[in-house]
């Protein structure tokens, strides 16, 4: 079936630093992918998502490329902020009567001052 | 438009207990669904509707119920609690269930079974 690998967490970084958040996914067809943040607390946000290959999402500073070829959909940010603190989670989803969320396990970031 | 609602926001039940946990959502969203999430396992789909008088089992439906009798609102049904179904339980809705649209989700609910 259909899945989702995300790299293991805890991430921690310097306020500035560059992220990445690696996600590969096994999927038939040609699924949308997501990335949704969740900060401490509080339910899930849409981030960016991307809904075709070679499409780019982004928002507040954050992008990922949707890579059939690779079959990836990393997660990249130049600088971040301690106020990027939180969890990351990559998603993808099919339509029609599959048209359910299928997510990665997560992963913490921590941003340093 | 206060998106995706659920209460109670935290709750604590003995074993064998029953309880409904609420959600609402206020969009006129067709798609509604309930996740679980618990650490290390990301979200994990529990049921789902995508409309009203509709409902479907997701990968972990064993000890839940749902019914969709309105659009607006997706109830989750706990009809004897154990403590395996500690979790934060999270409603999510979107449009409809079209591969490219959106799912919003709600702000969560903590349950502990004891």
């Amino acid at each position: 079936g259909d899945s989702v690998t995300q790299m293991e967490g805890p991430v921690t970084l310097s306020e500035e630093a560059f992220l990445t958040i690696n996600c590969t996914y096994t999927a038939t067809g040609y699924p949308s992918l997501f990335w949704y943040v969740q900060y401490p607390g509080e339910g899930l946000q849409l981030l960016l998502k991307a809904t075709k290959a070679d499409d780019k999402g982004s928002n507040k500073g954050f992008e990922a490329t949707y890579r059939k070829e690779t079959t990836s959909f990393h997660l990249e940010k130049g600088s971040v902020q301690v106020s990027d603190s939180a969890v990351y989670f990559c998603a993808l989803k099919h339509g029609g009567s599959q048209g359910n969320l299928i997510f990665g396990k997560g992963t913490k970031l921590s941003v340093k001052p | 438009n206060a998106g995706v609602t659920q209460t109670p926001k935290f709750q604590v039940l003995k074993t064998g207990q029953s309880m409904t946990l609420q959600c609402a959502q206020d969009m006129n969203h067709e798609y509604m669904s309930w996740y679980r999430q618990d650490p290390g396992m990301g979200l994990r789909l529990i049921h789902y509707s995508v409309g009203a008088g509709i409902t479907d089992q997701g990968e972990v439906p064993n000890g839940y119920n749902v019914s969709r009798s309105t659009t607006e609102d997706f109830p989750l049904r706990l009809l004897s609690a154990a403590p395996s179904q500690t979790s934060v339980y999270f409603c999510a809705s979107s449009y409809q269930a079209g591969s490219t649209d959106t799912q919003y989700f709600g702000p969560g609910t903590r349950l502990t079974v004891l």
